[in-house]
């Protein structure tokens, strides 16, 4: 099976960060990444698949890489972003998460 | 917009089998090329595949649970379920029911939309 493995666990920023959220798969699995986010109480929320495309979500939300090693980045962190945030990789079942990140208000 | 609900017991007990139902409304999961998708989340937020269905009926499983597990489809009801076996404690979680969407490029997929989760708790 394919781990997932993302960085930081945690993390304190302020409105107006900019915020990088890395993960990295134990193999290479091209660019089938996607990208969560998850409020409490929720269902997790599909902000980007296939590494970088966007579904639906405001363009402060990026998505890059390819291979093993990839990075969600949010340019301006809103009020409203503050969540834990999920990569998976859909390369080939089963597919995993990773153990998710918490950005937090500093 | 496409909607998905989970239901089923909030409480199991140790070595029963859990019955849970995806009812899905706005969009038939007998049309076009989606795979219907469980996931679960443990207690401590780790986020588990456990396998889906595809329109045509033909299932997959994660490997690990793929002994206890049969998804199922019911296309005259818009739905498809899922049941597992022998369940333990280590099966409490919250339990999604997700649509898996292909990407593009012929490989992958990703899920786009997801019920609301349907916790269930095993104890005797």
């Amino acid at each position: 099976d394919i781990q997932m493995t993302q960085s930081p666990s945690s993390l304190s920023a302020s409105v107006g960060d900019r915020v990088t959220i890395s993960c990295r798969a134990s193999q290479s699995i091209g660019s089938y990444v996607s990208w969560f986010q998850q409020k409490p109480g929720k269902a997790p929320k599909l902000l980007i698949y296939a590494a970088s495309s966007l579904s639906g979500v405001p363009s402060r939300f990026s998505g890059s890489g390819s291979g093993t090693d990839f990075t969600l980045t949010i340019s301006s962190l809103q009020p409203e972003d503050f969540a834990t945030y999920y990569c998976q990789q859909t390369h080939s079942s089963p597919y995993s998460f990773g153990q998710g990140t918490k950005v937090e208000i500093k | 917009q496409l909607q998905l609900q989970e239901s089923g017991p909030g409480l199991v007990k140790p070595s029963q089998t859990l019955s849970l139902t995806c009812t899905v409304s706005h969009g038939s999961i007998s049309n076009g090329v989606y795979y219907w998708t469980w996931i679960r989340q443990y207690p401590g937020k780790g986020l588990e595949w456990i396998g889906h269905i595809y329109y045509t009926g033909i299932t997959s499983y994660h490997p690990s649970l793929k002994s206890r597990l049969t998804m199922s489809q019911d296309t005259s009801k818009n739905q498809f379920s899922l049941k597992v076996t022998s369940m333990t404690a280590a099966d409490t979680a919250v339990y999604y029911c997700a649509r898996g969407n292909p990407n593009s490029s012929g490989w992958g997929i990703y899920f786009d939309f997801w019920g609301q989760g349907a916790p269930v708790t095993v104890s005797s």
